[in-house]
């Protein structure tokens, strides 16, 4: 079965303080990895996709990493409008099309 | 361009009673999912649509929930008889194919049941 652990489970930075955010995962051969950022009432926004261990994407503030059993969210001197909570999802290879979602982190960034 | 829709926003119902929630993809996208997000938890997967395959609906927790999608285009998802477990947000999303993995999400519905 595939699972998806993200730590913590809650974060509190202050503004320009970088830190960075896990995605632990477990599945039986990886199609992707994908980040989406989560507003209070909001549905899920899309981030990044990552695809192979040792791929890097960025945008703005934000870079996501992969390796072969985790995932790193980093944020670079956030600021208060990068607070919300953040989704990592795994899909697996093989045709399965549905994706398993960690719990996700809670950031919420202090002026 | 029109992002997903959902609709209603909120619903408050009473045990017992069945609801309908609707989602509108984003015009052109074949694949449809549908998650249930309870608080604190992760979203979890409750059936997906693509094209006219046949849904997998391998998440639906019972009986009581079922979903259609209508033309391709349109979904509806059916609680009957709610339970007072089943309150949660759902949300819909939507791809353009089986091989594009980005999903767009709409806004979800609150449901409540009292």
């Amino acid at each position: 079965e595939d699972q998806v652990t993200q730590s913590p489970e809650a974060l509190r930075l202050q503004e320009g303080e970088s830190s960075s955010l896990n995605c632990s995962y477990t599945v039986s051969g990886l199609r992707g990895l994908f980040w989406y950022r989560q507003d209070p009432g909001k549905g899920p926004e899309f981030l990044f996709t990552l695809y192979s261990a040792g791929e890097e994407k960025e945008k703005e503030r934000l870079k996501a990493t992969l390796t072969k059993k985790e995932s790193f969210l980093h944020i670079t001197a956030p600021k208060p409008e990068d607070s919300a909570t953040y989704l990592c999802a795994v899909k697996p290879a093989g045709g399965s099309y549905i994706p398993t979602f960690g719990r996700g982190t809670s950031l919420i960034v202090h002026p | 361009g029109a992002g997903v829709s959902q609709s209603p926003s909120n619903k408050v119902t009473e045990k017992g009673k069945d609801v309908e929630l609707r989602c509108d993809p984003i015009s052109g996208h074949t694949a449809l999912y549908w998650y249930r997000q309870s608080l604190g938890q992760g979203l979890e997967f409750l059936i997906y649509f693509q094209g006219n395959s046949a849904p997998d609906k391998s998440g639906l927790p019972s009986d009581r929930f079922s979903a259609e999608r209508t033309g391709g285009s349109v979904s509806t998802l059916t609680i009957q008889r709610t339970q007072q477990e089943d309150s949660a947000v759902y949300l819909c999303a939507s791809s353009p194919g089986v091989d594009t993995d980005t999903q767009y999400f709409g806004p979800g519905t609150r449901l409540t049941v009292l």
